[in-house]
């Protein structure tokens, strides 16, 4: 079964902190894609990233960078000189590679609730 | 574009009672997935739907019915509301030119007392 685990419940840092949030799998398939949402306090959940079990490249978008590593299971990801609005929840997420690639279910890891104080 | 949205936004209801969660989306996805989001336990699969007319169960699908009519709509019922089944629900699409997106509608926030 598939399984994604965020163990990192809260981080609180001060803003300019930079701060890494942990995600590792569980998957059985060699083909499979990672998300990660931001959830921020008004509720909604926004796409940041998704990246296929392929590609390893680390991916850099802004202050945003994604660390995935096949090895440990991981993809990682690190927000650099933090501020007030990156606060909220992030949800790293996993999904099995269907024949259809618009077709994603998702399985989800508890989220890391982020806190930037000024 | 509205993109995804979902009626109603809040609600409360009483154990026993019966209600439809409706979710449209105007970007003619293919895929429709209906998530619960609880404290502490992310978003789980309720029921998702791989095109008009089929329908299939998630993760947690027991105390829920789902029904898709048309491609734009995907309805989520309860038939007999319990209080385990107060949670925020999320609508979902995906599919179409933005195949590595899953597109979400803003929740609907359910107490069942």
């Amino acid at each position: 079964a598939q399984k994604v685990t965020q163990a990192q419940t809260e981080i609180s840092v001060v803003e300019k902190e930079d701060v890494t949030l942990d995600c590792v799998y569980e998957t059985r398939d060699t083909t499979y894609y990672l998300f990660w949402y931001k959830q921020p306090p008004s509720g909604e959940l926004v796409f940041l990233i998704r990246r296929n079990s392929f590609d390893e490249q680390n991916e850099i978008s802004g202050r945003y960078s994604w660390n995935f590593q096949k090895s440990t299971s991981s993809f990682n990801f690190t927000i650099t000189a933090s501020q007030v609005v990156d606060s909220a929840v992030y949800f790293c997420a996993l999904s099995e590679a269907g024949k259809n690639t618009g077709f994603q279910k998702l399985v989800f890891g508890t989220g890391t609730r982020l806190l930037v104080s000024p | 574009n509205a993109g995804v949205t979902q009626t109603p936004k809040f609600r409360v209801l009483k154990t026993g009672q019966s209600m439809t969660l409706l979710c449209a989306q105007d970007m003619n996805h293919e895929y429709m997935y209906w998530y619960r989001q609880d404290p502490g336990m992310g978003l789980r699969l309720i029921h998702y739907s791989v095109g008009e007319g089929t329908t299939a169960k998630g993760e947690v699908p027991d105390g829920y019915n789902v029904s898709r009519l048309k491609k734009q709509n995907f309805l989520l019922g309860l038939e007999s509301a319990a209080p385990s089944q107060t949670s925020v629900y999320f609508c979902a699409s995906s599919g179409g030119e933005t195949t590595y997106e899953q597109y979400f509608g803003p929740g609907t926030r359910l107490t069942v007392t």
